[in-house]
């Protein structure tokens, strides 16, 4: 059971915009920045947003962040295949003193 | 370019010890907070724990489900960061991978490993 809680599935047509959601608490993205990372099967995650909606270079722009009280969403738009890949949310945690994950969603491109 | 890349990962029985590298190259490790992130076989990421920089005397936070069974160390003088880990238990079958914290603290992760595996099993 994670701490974050993710929509397991997403889908979407290429082109199209989709969004994930991220739900916490107070002690977590109530109260501190939350980040964002995509995963491809075998390999490590990459950060794909930092600090609510901040992209590092070279993520592409059709990746938004944003956040609202104790929830966060990420949006896609212009969708592509190869988008396709698993998202994490993330956030520190000041009960548990550490960051806290969501537990995936599984990004589907139709 | 900052690369971080883990060994150390292997098969090992229940109640057992292994003892897992992180090699930088590309920054200075001292400099920065330096995390254990691993993920089970199928499952999300889960935060191990971390060591803080020189500046912050190194000192290190874990994870309730590993604390007093994992310890983080580093040795600036090669750029590498371990964790040993004792006490394994089925559950720590993961791949754990570290992770450079960056400037907001964590969990941000700019700069991962590529991941090593450890299987616990009798």
């Amino acid at each position: 059971q994670s701490v974050l809680t993710q929509p397991p599935s997403a889908s979407g047509t290429p082109g199209q915009r989709v969004t994930i959601s991220c739900s916490g608490s107070s002690s977590n993205i109530g109260s501190n920045y939350v980040y964002w990372y995509q995963q491809f099967p075998g390999t490590a995650p990459k950060l794909l947003i930092y600090t609510n909606n901040q992209r590092p270079s070279g993520v592409p722009d059709r990746f938004s962040g944003s956040k609202s009280g104790t929830s966060a969403s990420l949006a896609i738009s212009g969708l592509r295949s190869e988008d396709e890949a698993d998202y994490y949310c993330a956030a520190w945690d000041d009960s548990l003193s550490g960051p806290v994950f969501g537990g995936g969603t599984k990004l589907s491109v139709l | 370019e900052v690369q971080l890349v883990e060994s150390g990962g292997g098969s090992v029985q229940p109640g057992g010890s292994l003892r897992l590298s992180c090699g930088a190259s590309g920054i200075i490790l001292s400099d920065y907070y330096m995390n254990w992130v691993r993920q089970a076989p199928g499952k999300g990421l889960e935060w191990v724990g971390r060591t803080r920089n020189k500046a912050n005397s190194y000192t290190t936070e874990y994870a309730a489900s590993v604390k007093g069974r994992f310890t983080i160390s580093r040795d600036d003088s090669r750029n590498s960061v371990y964790l040993q880990m004792n006490s394994l238990k089925t559950e720590d079958t993961a791949v754990y991978y570290c992770a450079r914290e960056g400037s907001y603290g964590g969990p941000d992760f700019h700069y991962w490993g590529q991941g090593t595996l450890v299987t616990v099993s009798s």
